[in-house]
């Protein structure tokens, strides 16, 4: 099955950059997502890239995609205190799009 | 409207409880997800419902036993479940399945057993 792994803690002060890694296994993914949690809610889609692209920009979301290394990160510009959250990288299983394999997550703890 | 609601929000029962969640879209959405989330960890998939017809059990226990009544509804019947069930259960719905466009989340219930 699809590894994908995720530092579990970041903590940044309010108004820096912070940047989100994540890495897989499956190198024949398509898609590949990146998804927020706060507190006590279910998961928000906040971007995704095709794999064909390295960059992808959303006004303060950069996602950066690295296939050789199977490297996806996620920056987020200007970090304010309401990006407080977890956030999941996620990735197809191959062969499909029917299962999505979940990263294990990294806590962004915001210090104001 | 771009939402899955998820009813209730949390639940208590007991083990020897028969209890119902309940998920509904109106997105137009063909594919509907059961996922399970315990605490500090991501979301596990639990069933896949493509176009009404269930696609994928991972190898869930009988005690939850899933329903998809119609295209905007999914149900997850739950009976004689054990504590280790305590979780958050999180329904999300797909414009098909393979559209690689991602999920759309409901808010989850929480459920705890005694």
């Amino acid at each position: 099955g699809e590894d994908v792994e995720q530092s579990l803690f970041l903590s940044v002060r309010e108004g820096d950059s912070s940047v989100i890694n994540c890495t897989y296994t499956d190198s024949s993914s398509t898609y590949l997502y990146w998804y927020k949690q706060e507190p006590g809610a279910g998961l928000q889609l906040l971007t995704y890239i095709f794999s064909n692209m390295d960059m992808k920009q959303d006004q303060r979301l950069t996602v950066l995609l690295n296939k050789k290394d199977k490297h996806l990160s996620l920056r987020i510009a200007d970090t304010q205190t309401g990006d407080s959250a977890i956030y999941f990288c996620a990735v197809p299983n191959s062969g499909g799009y029917q299962k999505v394999t979940f990263g294990t997550g990294t806590k962004l703890q915001v210090i104001p | 409207d771009t939402e899955v609601t998820q009813t209730p929000k949390h639940l208590v029962m007991g083990m020897t409880n028969k209890k119902s969640l309940k998920c509904e879209q109106h997105m137009g959405h063909r594919a509907m997800y059961w996922y399970k989330q315990k605490a500090k960890k991501p979301p596990e998939l639990m069933f896949v419902y493509s176009y009404e017809k269930l696609s994928i059990n991972e190898s869930v226990p009988s005690r939850f036993s899933p329903e998809c009544p119609n295209s905007s509804l999914l149900n997850l019947h739950l009976h004689a479940l054990q504590p280790e069930d305590s979780a958050l259960y999180l329904c999300a719905s797909s414009h098909t399945v393979g559209q690689g466009l991602g999920y759309t989340f409901g808010s989850g219930t929480r459920l705890t057993v005694v």
